[in-house]
């Protein structure tokens, strides 16, 4: 994962469209990511998490998808609403150490 | 089931000064980690504590400290305040189950200010 600067990658879209948000990870040995929406003033909130033996897994309007080979995650947000304003993390972590390297995040701004 | 709650929400607090900041993790969860958040660095790892026992350490100087209790709740200590030492502070709770990760559950944070 990096750190988060100062300036975040930033998605506009508009409302009802479907949104793809994504992380690259550095680390071949991660097994294990988490995506987590982030609104403003408040703690990051868990969406959706996949293991490494998959590469597909569904939410409620989510979905997150993995590629090992290019060490890939991606979020997909399916009819965004505005609700779903937010900075999005990815944290990818490995067996055994129960610690996530978060991504930079990325700001999803959804238009009316 | 109540979430990770976190107090207080907002502090002040003037250079030089300490503070401590209070976790409770949800009901069962016995692992806690503690997390800096800023503009400039995003989000870092400060330490994770388990059935009271400290097993990682993010690389922060030693004025970052903490502990946990046997209910679980946390508390972290920032001794000897500087400016940038504010931040949002984040304590997250996850059940730990052998070595297989779970996701963590974070709280509101504590949004510190030093001044």
């Amino acid at each position: 994962g990096e750190s988060v600067g100062l300036h975040l990658p930033t998605l506009s879209v508009q409302e009802g469209d479907n949104s793809i948000i994504n992380c690259a990870y550095s680390n071949s040995a991660s097994d294990y990511f988490i995506w987590y929406k982030q609104e403003s003033g408040k703690g990051p909130q868990f969406i959706i998490d996949i293991r490494s033996n998959m590469d597909k897994r569904q939410g409620q309007r989510v979905t997150v998808l993995l590629n090992k080979t290019v060490k890939h995650l991606s979020l997909q947000i399916a009819a965004t609403q505005p609700g779903d304003s937010a900075v999005y993390f990815c944290a990818e972590s490995s067996g055994g150490s129960y610690i996530p390297t978060f991504g930079r995040g990325t700001s999803l701004i959804v238009h009316p | 089931k109540a979430g990770v709650t976190q107090t207080p929400r907002y502090l002040i607090k003037t250079r030089g000064q300490q503070v401590t900041l209070s976790c409770s993790p949800i009901s069962g969860h016995r692992s806690v980690s503690w997390y800096q958040q800023t503009p400039g660095q995003g989000l870092q790892f400060l330490f994770e504590y388990f059935s009271e026992t400290q097993r990682n350490k993010g690389n922060f100087p030693g004025r970052f400290s903490g502990r946990q209790f046997s209910n679980s709740r946390s508390e972290m200590n920032v001794s000897t305040l500087e400016l940038g030492d504010s931040a949002l502070y984040l304590c997250a709770s996850s059940f730990r189950v052998g070595k297989v990760n779970t996701e963590a559950f974070f709280g509101q944070g504590t949004r510190l200010t030093v001044v």
